[in-house]
């Protein structure tokens, strides 16, 4: 069973620039959950994905945005990079959207400079 | 807005030594309660979790946590830690009937035990 994964490991932007992020779920996991944590603090909840559309959304500006795929691998694009977007960028995905358990990937740092 | 507050940012220990972690969170709702541990190198995982019922829960590697539903504290506890328990330590609430992937994190205790 292959757990969840994620790509690129690292990435360094410039700030006004646009980056999207991969995700492929654990296999038989249909629901995808985005999550930024910031250096030092908890993950923050961005948006969940589940056949392929947005089914719940955080905090966060339209600029930020998904994809979800029928083989349930998923997308997290941020446009307009600023600064602040700067952090661990992780990926969890649900064998359902009703199930309470998450499966993280390592996560992407995303250094914008 | 919910929010999950972690007292404690670093812990550090002697091997053998009794761990309590503290977590409080505010909402007044139904929550469901989580601990998940980062080991160095690795992913987040599941340490234990609440839903209902009885509010002393057990979870891997001789972890526990109490729910107390008066003081909204969801403690993290081992009676005697090892080396291998150094790691990260989040706490996560989510409120009952949302969608389930919209948890809210504390910012984590991060814990050092030494050999």
């Amino acid at each position: 069973e292959t757990g969840v994964t994620q790509s690129p490991t690292h990435l360094i932007k410039t700030r006004g620039q646009q980056v999207t992020l991969r995700c492929s779920s654990q296999s038989g996991h249909n629901t995808v959950s985005w999550y930024q944590q910031a250096l030092g603090q908890g993950p923050q909840f961005i948006f969940q994905y589940y056949r392929e559309e947005e089914n719940g959304r955080g905090n966060f500006p339209p600029r930020f945005s998904g994809l979800q795929f029928p083989n349930y691998s998923s997308e997290l694009n941020v446009n307009a990079l600023e600064l602040d977007d700067s952090a661990l960028y992780l990926c969890a995905s649900r064998i359902s959207v009703n199930s309470y358990e998450q499966y993280f990937g390592p996560g992407t740092r995303l250094t914008v400079t | 807005a919910q929010s999950v507050s972690q007292h404690n940012h670093h812990v550090i220990l002697s091997e053998a030594a009794s761990l309590e972690l503290g977590c409080n969170y505010s909402y007044g709702g139904t929550v469901n309660l989580f601990w998940y541990v980062q080991y160095p190198g690795q992913h987040l995982q599941l340490l234990l979790k609440y839903f209902s019922g009885d509010p002393l829960v057990k979870g891997i590697k001789g972890f526990e946590a109490e729910f107390i539903k008066s003081k909204f504290s969801f403690n993290l506890r081992k009676p005697s830690v090892q080396w291998s328990d150094t790691a990260e330590y989040f706490c996560a609430v989510l409120l009952v009937g949302t969608n389930a992937g919209k948890s809210t994190f504390g910012d984590g205790t991060t814990l050092t035990v030494k050999p």
